[in-house]
């Protein structure tokens, strides 16, 4: 089983559509979650971090479910802009490494 | 900008060949952390440097080896290139513990 898996997509939604990704992580003592976007052939940028109590900035709402180990992130009203692909992102036990998924694309349309 | 260069920005080699990356951290920042990303995957941990010395490394062959220096740049270098190796490089800079800041990456193509 892969450590941190998700629906690689691709997620083809017209702009205004609210549309949600999750993602499953493997290590129950995983502390650090996050949901990083990365541009086509550009750096990863991390878009917001994951807690338990869920948290929302903007248009975009992550939320956290230690028991089941699911990530999830939704977004509201889609704009253009937010076509790219999103990493669900888990840091190791050790606090050392982030643990990356394969990534969701994402392409919102006019 | 996040303020973390790498370089150089493309690169192409042959297998069997020798590379070296190289990555200038965020000012104050410590901690360089090295990541591959093959096409259509995520980016995979190599290894970590804090402080000059390596602080984790994940599942990559001894041929893949680092440095950090004194003024908390690093290099990345890769012995005997295989055709697998082909991927975009990224370091991250940190101060450790908290967000690791992505520089722009290396694309590496091995022929």
């Amino acid at each position: 089983r892969k450590e941190v898996e998700q629906d690689p997509g691709p997620f083809n939604v017209p702009e205004g559509a609210t549309v949600a990704f999750n993602c499953t992580y493997s290590n129950s003592a995983s502390q650090s979650f996050f949901w990083y976007r990365q541009d086509c052939r550009k750096e990863p940028k991390l878009l917001m971090s994951v807690y338990s109590s869920g948290n929302e900035d903007g248009r975009f709402t992550a939320q956290l479910n230690r028991a089941s180990q699911y990530i999830s992130l939704l977004i509201r009203d889609s704009k253009l802009s937010d076509s790219a692909t999103y990493l669900c992102v888990v840091k190791d036990q050790a606090g050392t490494a982030l643990i990356f998924g394969k990534g969701t694309t994402l392409s919102v349309s006019s | 900008e996040t303020g973390v260069t790498q370089s150089p920005t493309h690169l192409i080699k042959t297998r069997g060949q020798q590379v070296t990356l190289r990555c200038s951290s965020q000012s104050g920042h410590n901690t360089v952390s090295w990541y591959q990303q093959a096409l259509g995957q995520g980016p995979q941990f190599i290894f970590q440097y804090y402080r000059e010395e390596e602080n984790g490394r994940g599942n990559f062959p001894p041929r893949f080896s680092g440095l950090q220096f004194p003024n908390y740049s690093s290099e990345l270098n890769v012995n005997a290139l295989e055709l697998d190796d082909s991927a975009l490089y990224l370091c991250a800079s940190s101060l450790r513990p908290r967000e690791q800041f992505f520089g722009p990456g290396t694309r590496l193509t091995v022929l």
